[in-house]
């Protein structure tokens, strides 16, 4: 049972480039979600899935962009990458316990 | 708006002791409350989830306790090990809202050989 898995784990861009960030959960969630973690910030919701087909903003979805591509899979887009993008990305999900499942988080940096 | 605080921020103790994690959230309407680890440079382990009628949760050496009056809880971690260093993160889920989950800061503890 991989659980969430992310890819990739790390990734360098330099301002401008996009870039699309891959998840997927094999646990039969409806529920996904993609958070940002900064130092002294700690976790920001991005954007979230409550069931295949929707998504809606969290606190900070400006620059991004998801797809609810099936049950199984979110993705993450960076249509035009910032340094103020540079963080640790974490994509996560949960099912009708509403416990949360987080993956191993992507590294990006823009340069 | 739910606030969820962690204190302290940081903990340093010697190996073998038993210690007690704090989380307080404002809003006592949660669903349930879940407990963290993250190892540096790691993602998000579940620890414990109480929920919102039960009072307390088991695993192994951790025990997590759940007072939704009194907007607390607590994570107590007996006998502790250097493998327990780590930073601790609380979240809740609020009872008429299951899109946003709301994070505490996080207890960095350091065990010490």
């Amino acid at each position: 049972n991989a659980g969430v898995t992310q890819t990739p784990k790390f990734q360098v861009l330099k301002t401008g480039q996009s870039m699309t960030l891959q998840c997927a959960q094999d646990m039969n969630h409806n529920s996904m979600y993609w958070y940002r973690q900064d130092p002294g910030m700690g976790l920001r919701l991005i954007y979230y899935s409550a069931s295949e087909g929707t998504t809606d903003k969290g606190e900070v979805p400006n620059g991004y962009n998801v797809s609810r591509l099936n049950k199984r899979e979110f993705s993450l887009r960076l249509e035009s990458a910032a340094p103020s993008q540079t963080s640790v990305y974490f994509c996560a999900s949960s099912g009708l316990t509403a416990e949360q499942f987080f993956g191993p988080g992507t590294r990006l940096t823009v340069l | 708006k739910q606030e969820v605080t962690q204190i302290p921020a940081a903990l340093s103790v010697p190996e073998g002791e038993n210690l007690v994690l704090n989380c307080s959230f404002t809003d006592s309407a949660i669903y349930n409350l879940q407990w963290f680890r993250q190892d540096p440079g790691k993602g998000l382990t579940s620890l414990l989830l109480i929920q919102s009628s039960q009072r307390e949760q088991t695993s192994g050496r951790l025990n997590a306790s759940l007072d939704k009056s009194s907007g607390r809880s607590t994570l107590y971690i007996a006998a502790s090990q250097p493998g327990d260093s780590a930073t601790y993160l609380c979240a809740v889920i609020l009872a008429y809202n299951f899109n946003k989950f709301y994070f505490g800061s996080g207890t960095k503890l350091n065990v010490k050989p």
